[in-house]
């Protein structure tokens, strides 16, 4: 099983709170990214990261933020959540392995705005 | 547009039997095909890596194979277990880019019933 963590798992709160989402990694992977997921729908790459002080935004334009300090760490932020935000939220990390970079998935965060 | 599209969207089967879930994709330069395994609420978890010169792959009950003349992909689950209900996700990646982009399918969703 991967060393990839996200904390909360599950969140509930208010309209215009702001919230953190975070995700470590102990593999020492360089490339770290965040998807969102509806229910029955497919992932969409939302940041990605290269390395520290790198990030990027992805293919689906969203209003939250992340920052790359540290190797291990890479935090999601929300700065004013509304209902429209309610989705799963899943990190990733990976490392190139022969012909292809290999993600691997933390468990993900279940987000709920009210 | 590069696409992937998986079918059927869902199936249920009684625990034991064999199942094949379908994967085709137009993404282009092609790089490898993964399969993902994701339980409710967890991460996907990858079962196969296939490349262009690779027709078939075995994970124990699961066995992949790819046409990458017809870009098509199948994953066969033999002898069905209640813990193989999950989505089936089919990933493909491209030679596009240095991220190695990645193309999601939404997935088969696999319920096992004793």
């Amino acid at each position: 099983e991967a060393d990839i963590y996200q904390t909360p798992r599950y969140l509930v709160i208010g309209t215009g709170k702001k919230i953190t989402l975070e995700c470590s990694q102990t593999m020492g992977h360089d490339k770290m990214y965040w998807y969102q997921q509806d229910p029955g729908m497919e992932l969409h790459l939302i940041h990605y990261s290269y390395g520290v002080n790198s990030t990027e935004k992805g293919d689906l334009s969203s209003e939250s933020t992340v920052s790359r300090i540290r190797t291990e760490h890479f935090p999601l932020t929300l700065e004013s959540a509304r209902p429209s935000h309610t989705s799963q939220y899943l990190c990733a990390s990976s490392a190139k392995q022969g012909v292809s970079d290999e993600q691997f998935f933390g468990p993900g965060t279940r987000l709920t705005v009210l | 547009k590069n696409q992937v599209e998986q079918s059927p969207q869902s199936l249920i089967i009684l625990e034991g039997k064999n199942c094949t879930l379908q994967c085709n994709y137009t993404v282009s330069p092609f790089s490898n095909l993964r399969w993902y395994k994701q339980d409710t609420g967890r991460g996907p978890v990858s079962l196969t890596i296939m490349t262009f010169s690779e027709n078939t792959k075995s994970n124990g009950r699961y066995t992949a194979t790819l046409d990458a003349d017809t870009k098509q992909s199948s994953l066969h689950i033999t002898a069905s277990q209640l813990s193989d209900s999950a989505s089936y996700i089919c990933v493909v990646s491209d030679r596009g880019s240095t991220l190695g982009r990645l193309y999601f399918g939404r997935g088969t969703q696999l319920t096992v019933w004793p």
